[in-house]
């Protein structure tokens, strides 16, 4: 069955550094997310990413976060400034229509 | 304002025993209505999901859950449940765009 694949599992980094978040979506989806869960709590939505552009974001995702598809296959989320709150599991998904996810197994973005 | 609430944050289970978690949402339309598994440290997986049609919804791993219009509910259901069933079960809930609101879960545990 077809895999959406997050890199790395588990990356740590520190306060103020940029962290770049991997993900490669499955191949023939259309439609990618990025969904973050901090340790407890439950998942909330950050933005959705549809022919090649942000289709809708949250409050959370502020100017310090972006997204990029930089080639076809790849989907990233960069955080600019890392800040301790940014502490989370980050779970990419994509979706060859609506509601139509595949999750994958989430990157744990620890800041210290 | 749309919302989903899963009210028990922790359920106790016997082997063997049924079960039902319960998830209710807010708002003025039938929404899309889905279930997520979560085993520890491991992604999101789907185990149905409804968006219309017959209210009761079979899914993987012997789940069920039954939407009740006049309750604005979709529990989630298991006539007997296995030890391997332990995890955290997430309700979520699409509401006219393409993103998932996420209920804060409950954690199912399962006594031998």
């Amino acid at each position: 069955e077809p895999e959406v694949t997050q890199t790395p599992s588990h990356q740590v980094t520190q306060m103020g550094q940029e962290v770049i978040l991997r993900c490669v979506p499955i191949s023939n989806h259309l439609y990618f997310y990025w969904y973050r869960q901090i340790l407890g709590q439950k998942v909330e939505f950050l933005v959705s990413f549809y022919n090649n552009e942000i289709s809708e974001k949250s409050e959370i995702f502020d100017d310090q976060f972006s997204v990029e598809r930089p080639d076809g296959s790849n989907f990233t989320l960069k955080i600019r400034s890392t800040k301790l709150e940014d502490s989370a599991m980050y779970f990419c998904a994509s979706s060859e229509d609506l509601y139509g996810y595949t999750f994958g197994s989430g990157t744990r973005l620890t800041v210290v | 304002a749309q919302s989903v609430t899963q009210p028990d944050i922790h359920i106790t289970v016997s082997e063997g025993a049924s079960l039902e978690l319960r998830c209710n949402y807010s708002y003025g339309a039938t929404p899309y209505l889905f279930w997520y598994v979560q085993s520890p440290g491991q992604g999101l997986q789907l185990l149905l999901k409804y968006f219309s049609g017959d209210t009761l919804v079979q899914g993987i791993k012997g789940f069920e859950a039954e939407f009740k219009r006049s309750q604005s509910s979709f529990n989630l259901r298991k006539p007997s449940v296995h030890w391997s069933d332990a995890a955290e079960y997430f309700c979520a809930v699409g509401f006219n765009t393409d993103k998932l609101i996420f209920g804060t879960g409950t954690r199912l545990q399962v006594f031998p």
